[in-house]
C-alpha cells in the first residue's frame, strides 16, 4: 500500500479551514488509519485513529473520514499552534505505511 | 504521564551495528494490549516504521529491515532495544521509539495496534 498526501503544502490564515487529504494506492478498513501532527524539532503526535477517532486531548476541531482508498482529516477554525506537518498512516497490516507528509503553513 | 526516551551512540561506523535503548517510565511494558515499536524518519525517506515487540518477545519486523534488526525487551528495566547491522550512511535517521496501542481485544501474538506515545527522537549518523 501507498500513501499519497495532498496538496504537498497548505498555506492557510489563523481562522480558516484545512482539510488534508490521503490516498491509498489500494482500498482498505478505515479501522486501520491514522493521523498525526508533527511540529520542528519534535515527535509525530496521534490525533486520530481509526480514520475518525479523536486521540486523548485532542480538541474537536480536529476532525476525520473517509473510506476505502480516500481520508481526509479537517482542521476547523485554525489555531495559531495547528501550523505543522500533518502525516497519515496504515497500520493494518505490515508493513506499516506513512504517508510523505502535507505541510499546513501561515499566511 | 508515561514518557519514552531513547539513548545510545550518536554516531556510528559504516557496516558497524547500530544499538538503541528506550527507557519507558510512567508505565509497565508488560501491559497487555501493548507493543513497542521503533520508527525512523530522513528526509530521504520520511517516516518509515522499523518494527514492534512485545513484553514476551514476538517481534514484527518490517520487510525491508528483517534481515539486519534485532528487537528486544528487558522487563526487569522497562527497556526495549533496537539493534541494525551493516549500517550505511542511508540509515543515518532520526530513531523514536513508540509504544502502540491494540485496537480491541489484544495479545503478544498480534492484532491491530495504532502508535500513541512516542519518544523525542535520536539523531544517529552513520559516518567514518
Amino acid at each position: 500500500i501507498v500513501l499519497t498526501q495532498s496538496p504537498g503544502t497548505l498555506t492557510l490564515s489563523p481562522g480558516e479551514s484545512a482539510t488534508l487529504s490521503c490516498r491509498a494506492s489500494q482500498s482498505f478498513n478505515s479501522r486501520y488509519l491514522a493521523w498525526f501532527q508533527q511540529k520542528p524539532g519534535q515527535a509525530p503526535r496521534l490525533l486520530m485513529y481509526g480514520a475518525s477517532i479523536r486521540a486523548t486531548g485532542i480538541p474537536d476541531r480536529f476532525s476525520g473520514s473517509g473510506s476505502g482508498t480516500d481520508f481526509a482529516l479537517t482542521v476547523s477554525r485554525l489555531e495559531p499552534e495547528d501550523f505543522a506537518v500533518y502525516y497519515c498512516q496504515y497500520y493494518g497490516g505490515s508493513p506499516y505505511i506513512f504517508g510523505q507528509g502535507t505541510k499546513l503553513e501561515i499566511k | 504521564q508515561l514518557q519514552l526516551q531513547e539513548s545510545g551512540p550518536g554516531l556510528v561506523k559504516p557496516s558497524e551495528t547500530l544499538s538503541l535503548t528506550c527507557t519507558v517510565s510512567g508505565g509497565s511494558i508488560r501491559r497487555s494490549g501493548l507493543f513497542w515499536g521503533w520508527i525512523r524518519q530522513s528526509p530521504a525517506k520520511g517516516l518509515e516504521w522499523i518494527g514492534h515487540i512485545c513484553y514476551s518477545g514476538n517481534t514484527y519486523y518490517n520487510p525491508s529491515f528483517a534481515s539486519r534488526v534485532t528487537m528486544s525487551v528487558d522487563s526487569s528495566k522497562n527497556q526495549i532495544s533496537l539493534q541494525m547491522s551493516s549500517v550505511t550512511a542511508a540509515d543515518t535517521a532520526v530513531y523514536y521509539c513508540a509504544r502502540l496501542q491494540g485496537d480491541g481485544y489484544c495479545t503478544c501474538t498480534g492484532c491491530i495496534a495504532h502508535f500513541d506515545y512516542w519518544g523525542q527522537g535520536a539523531l544517529v549518523t552513520v559516518s567514518s
